[in-house]
């Protein structure tokens, strides 16, 4: 049960588009299309996102995107707008009723 | 509204025991999984352990296999976590997480969160 491996950091200026990546292994990552995204603003608890590598719950922004390849997960924010600062975090189901978390990204709006 | 109330934390010595409980309302809550995930302080999310709607399935971490319980009454509309012979870095933020669907096979994404109760463990 390994995390899942992100930059520590990713930033863009207003109107840009940023890319994290999601690193894991063929047992998790590469295994399932179940990679979530959760955005975390300090104090706050997290919030999903992105589901099954690419689809959003109702209420997020079409400028967050998610998509994967392999191993790698990733998360494509468009057209960034100063709330879109914050932390962001992957997560997969890693099997046996087991889920792995990444380091999280700290996602900063220039 | 899916409201997730967190209780139960604390100071605690290393070795002692500490329950978390968790009261759920405003959706129907035999219905979903339910998970602890914790987050130590500025570090990032760990899950810990979940359980599916019946109880049938948990799922744990490594990390606290053997020393962390999950568990749930439906009649109380609550989640539960036991933890024993608890160690330093297991200080942490711990959040009651609800899950899209009943089953943990596969575990899909967590879609409502509590505000967390904070456990730590210190001498």
């Amino acid at each position: 049960q390994s995390a899942l491996t992100q930059p520590p950091s990713a930033s863009g200026s207003p109107g840009q588009s940023v890319t994290i990546s999601c690193t894991g292994t063929s047992s998790d990552v590469g295994a399932y299309n179940y990679v979530s995204w959760y955005q975390q603003h300090p104090g706050k608890a997290p919030k999903v996102m992105i589901f099954e590598v690419n689809k959003r719950p109702s209420g997020v922004p079409h400028r967050f995107s998610g998509s994967k390849s392999g191993n790698t997960a990733s998360l494509t924010v468009s057209g960034l707008q100063a709330e879109d600062e914050a932390d962001y975090y992957c997560s997969s189901y890693a099997g046996s009723n087991n889920v792995v978390f990444g380091g999280g990204t700290k996602l900063t709006v220039l | 509204e899916v409201q997730l109330v967190e209780s139960g934390g604390g100071l605690v010595q290393p070795g002692r025991s500490l329950r978390l409980s968790c009261e759920a309302s405003g959706f129907t809550f035999d219905d979903y999984g339910m998970h602890w995930v914790r987050q130590a302080p500025g570090k990032g999310l760990e899950w810990v352990s979940g359980i599916s709607w019946n109880t049938n399935t948990i799922g744990q971490a490594d990390s606290v296999k053997g020393r962390f319980t999950i568990s749930r009454d439906n009649a109380k509309n609550s989640l539960y976590l036991q933890m024993n012979s608890l160690r330093t870095e297991d200080t942490a933020l711990y959040y009651c997480v609800k899950d899209q669907g009943a089953w943990l096979a596969p575990i899909n994404y967590f879609d409502s969160w509590g505000q967390g109760t904070l456990v730590t463990v210190s001498s």
